[in-house]
């Protein structure tokens, strides 16, 4: 089946700081990826969508400056959070949908947990 | 717009009943339903999915779902509960239709616990 990962599975950081999250889609091709935060025991809140080749899109109330999206190439995404604060802690989940032989399913990475101290 | 509800925050079952978790939705064309299972501190793994055809979808792990368009519901069911069940269910409704590259709207969650 289609596989999606996250490097890494967990970073803590100080406060000021940034952060880089990947998200590769191992056996397929994103032109798009999708970019979520989960809070404690909530639902996953879409942040942006990412594109293969143009700009992000982001939600609105999501800080394009704060939380910088780059899809390099088909297979990658990256999320970095910059200037990290401890209110931005939480749990990132990318996702790629995989296009093709019948099959329109997202995929999702196994997620990034994120401390700012 | 889409949106998409579940209305237990927590089910129990005891290992070996059947177990429902209940999903309702609204969309303004045809629903694209789908059930994705969380384990603690995991990414989320697809279960099944409901573009069109049956109405009854079978899925990973023995699950399946109902699609029911008068009620406008998927719930998710399993005839005999296992104790590895017990995990965090989403169901999620794709926003719009043609093509699959539209983004998922989740409802909040359902936290399903199997006792032995």
């Amino acid at each position: 089946g289609a596989v999606v990962s996250q490097h890494p599975s967990r970073v803590i950081c100080k406060s000021g700081t940034s952060v880089k999250i990947e998200c590769r889609s191992l056996d397929f091709q994103a032109t798009t990826m999708f970019w979520y935060r989960q809070f404690p025991k909530q639902s996953l809140m879409l942040m942006a969508t990412s594109n293969e080749g143009s700009k992000a899109t982001y939600e609105q109330g999501v800080e394009k400056d704060k939380f910088l999206i780059n899809h390099a190439s088909l297979t990658l995404s990256t999320l970095t959070v910059t200037s990290a604060h401890p209110e931005d802690s939480s749990f990132y989940i990318c996702s790629a949908p995989r296009t093709g032989q019948g099959t329109d399913t997202q995929y999702f990475g196994p997620g990034t947990r994120l401390t700012v101290l | 717009a889409q949106s998409v509800a579940q209305p237990e925050d927590q089910v129990n079952v005891a290992e070996g009943n059947p177990l429902t978790v209940k999903c309702t939705y609204s969309v303004s064309g045809n629903p694209y339903l789908f059930w994705y299972v969380q384990y603690p501190n995991r990414g989320l793994q697809f279960l099944l999915k409901y573009i069109t055809g049956d109405n009854l979808v079978k899925g990973s792990y023995g699950f399946e779902a109902e699609f029911n368009k008068s009620q406008t519901s998927f719930h998710l069911k399993k005839p005999s509960a296992l104790v590895s069940d017990s995990a965090l269910y989403f169901c999620a409704v794709r926003e719009g239709y043609g093509g699959s590259q539209g983004n998922l709207i989740f409802g909040k969650g359902t936290k399903l616990s199997v006792k032995p």
